[in-house]
Order: structure tokens, then C-alpha cells, then sequence
């Protein structure tokens, strides 16, 4: 079955940087694009960032683009979010997602991710 | 950006009632690329319905969602105990895919 589990969450000081890793099995990782979803405490669902089966296109919501960077290893069957200049808003529960076509079916339990001084 | 907007933010309603979740797109979403997920306390949301009236494999039939263009809802048509959440709608025809602010559906 799908498993989908995220890891790098922490503590990070405003400014600072940080790499969140989606460890993907139980299906053809290179055969899909991945997403990156984040909520914050107590708050709704924003989607982060979008990466092609092949790593050849990438979209970003306006709240990280510059910041923030999506890629993938296929042969490690790994999503990865690198995450620079951190603020305090950037605060949340990241999930990594698979689509089914374009809705998202599967998702990872999530790893969270708190930028304070 | 396609802005969503759910209503009504909180439902109180009683098991074995029927609920109606409303979401309404900014521009019309295309092809009908509307979802909605469901989510409860400390765990990763869950999709119940794609192509605004798709069940997701697995998802009871007492979930159906409808609507095109810019207004979609989402029925349960009897409310079991496990089914009191938040529910989230989402399009994904156009990047930032966006998704509403949710509803939370309440024991009352």
C-alpha cells in the first residue's frame, strides 16, 4: 500500500533554513508529481508547492516562492522541501501528498515545523 | 488565484440528520476539479469526493458532492458519529491549488 512519511521537522530561528524529506513506497514514485501541503496550528489547508514526475516543472504558492524549493531523487524515491529564510507564519504541520489524477488521495502523517526565537 | 469560500464555517447538527457543506469558487473551476477532504483532529486529511461528484474508493455512499462552475456542495445525507469533522474544499484545475477555509460539522 501507499505510505508516504515525512521527515526534518523542527525548531528553527526566523531566518534560518531547513530540508523537510517525504520518504515514498508501495507505488511507482517516478511515475507521479508530488505536492507539499502545509497547515498551521489551528489553522486551514494551504497548498506549498508542486513538482512533475520528472522533476522537469515546479509551482509554488506566492507565500514561498524564492524561499522555498521543491525536488525529488527518484532513486531514493524522496520528495524534499527546502525551506530558506524561514518566518514565523512559515510555522505548521507540513504534509507530503500523491495525487490519484490531480485530487490528492494519499498523504503522509505529516512532520511540523516551528520557526521562533 | 481561485479564491473558495465555505459556508457555513460551524454546523451543529444530530446524528442521523442531513448535512449540506457549500463551496464557492472565486472563477468557475475547470473541468469540474473540485474536491473535498475531510479531516479530523491530529490526523492528515482524507479525500472523499473528486471530479465535484466522484466518491473516492472506500467513502460510504451517504457522502455525495455536486455543483459546476463556481458553486459545488457537499451532502451527507445521514450523519454517523464519526462522521463530525472539518471538511475541506479544493480545487486543483489551476495552480496555487487552492482550498477553502473549512467547515466544522458539529455534534449538537
Amino acid at each position: 500500500q501507499v505510505q508516504l512519511v515525512e521527515s526534518g521537522g523542527g525548531v528553527v530561528q526566523p531566518g534560518g533554513s531547513l530540508r523537510l524529506s517525504c520518504a515514498a513506497s508501495g507505488f511507482t514514485f517516478s511515475s507521479y508529481g508530488m505536492h507539499w501541503v502545509r497547515q498551521a496550528p489551528g489553522k486551514g489547508l494551504e497548498w506549498v508547492a508542486f513538482i512533475q514526475y520528472d522533476g522537469s516543472n515546479k509551482y509554488y504558492a506566492d507565500s514561498v516562492k524564492g524561499r522555498f524549493t521543491i525536488s525529488r531523487d527518484n532513486s531514493k524515491n524522496t520528495l524534499y522541501l527546502q525551506m530558506n529564510s524561514l518566518r514565523a507564519e512559515d510555522t505548521a504541520v507540513y504534509y507530503c501528498a500523491k495525487p490519484r489524477f490531480g485530487e490528492f488521495l494519499h498523504w503522509g502523517q505529516g512532520t511540523l515545523v516551528t520557526v521562533s526565537s | 488565484e481561485i479564491v473558495l469560500t465555505q459556508s457555513p464555517g460551524t454546523l451543529s447538527l444530530s446524528p442521523g440528520e442531513r448535512a449540506t457543506l457549500s463551496c464557492r469558487a472565486s472563477q468557475s473551476v475547470s473541468s469540474s476539479y473540485l474536491a473535498w477532504y475531510q479531516q479530523k483532529p491530529g490526523q492528515a486529511p482524507r479525500l472523499l469526493i473528486y471530479g465535484a461528484s466522484s466518491r473516492a474508493t472506500g467513502i460510504p455512499d451517504r457522502f455525495s458532492g455536486s455543483g459546476s462552475g463556481t458553486d459545488f456542495t457537499l451532502t451527507i445525507s445521514r450523519l454517523e458519529p464519526e462522521d463530525f469533522a472539518v471538511y475541506y474544499c479544493q480545487q486543483y484545475g489551476r495552480t496555487p491549488y487552492t482550498f477553502g477555509q473549512g467547515t466544522k460539522l458539529e455534534i449538537k
